[in-house]
């Protein structure tokens, strides 16, 4: 199975932060990377597919990049409706794995 | 628009099977596969497996022998069958679509909102 770390694994940051979370395969996944928003008693929210294509609907303050391993998941400006836990997942082979995910936390 | 709504006890018996159902809504359930994930409490998410309306599944091999997943188009809905019930299986449990890129990556593009399923006698 591919291992998916990511870092760290909390933080606080306030309203109008730029806020970076970094996510590490444990062996090349290609591009093969999507981000996730999860909060509480709320569906899960795709923000980032094929490691930088934004899905619909999802605020352009939201960016991903990196390849083959290492990979970011960046929000430019820190909203009130961004705190929240963020979660990584690879697709390049099954089974299909997350990371441990980050939680967002106002500070 | 597209919703899916988990649905089935929220208390299961140790050894009985944890039966689940994801009811869709805006689209039909025969053009995707379909997925299960889980969250344990205090734990990340972990994929248990998809299935599309013609059995064609891949499943975790880490549950593999306990799990099934089949889709009724007929009621538009999908389920979780998991065998063998421990408590290390009580999780909130989130139905999800699968999207299968020309690439052959694959993502979770609508997800429901999740209901937990202890597992306690």
């Amino acid at each position: 199975d591919i291992q998916m770390t990511q870092s760290p694994s909390s933080l606080s940051a306030s309203i109008g932060d730029r806020v970076s979370i970094t996510c590490r395969a444990s062996q090349s996944i290609a591009n093969y990377l999507n981000w996730y928003q999860l909060k509480p008693r709320q569906a899960p929210k795709l923000l980032i597919y094929g490691t930088s294509s934004l899905q619909s609907g999802v605020p352009s303050r939201f960016s991903g990049s990196g390849s083959g391993t290492d990979f970011t998941l960046t929000i430019s400006s820190l909203q009130p409706e961004d705190f929240a836990t963020y979660y990584c997942q690879q697709s390049y082979s099954l089974p299909l794995t997350f990371g441990g995910g980050t939680k967002v936390e106002i500070k | 628009q597209v919703h899916l709504q988990e649905s089935g006890p929220g208390l299961v018996k140790p050894s009985e099977t944890l039966s689940l159902t994801c009811s869709v809504s805006g689209v039909s359930s025969s053009n995707y596969y379909w997925s299960w994930i889980r969250q344990p409490p205090g734990k990340g998410l972990e994929w248990i497996g998809y299935s599309d309306h013609s059995a064609n599944a891949n499943y975790n091999p880490s549950l593999k022998s306990r799990v099934t997943i089949s889709v009724d188009t007929s009621k538009n809905q999908f389920s979780l069958r998991l065998s063998s019930a421990t408590a290390a299986d009580t999780a909130v449990y989130y139905c999800a679509r699968v999207i299968t890129l020309i690439s052959g990556a694959y993502n979770f593009d609508y997800w429901g909102q999740g209901t937990l399923v202890t597992v306690s006698s």
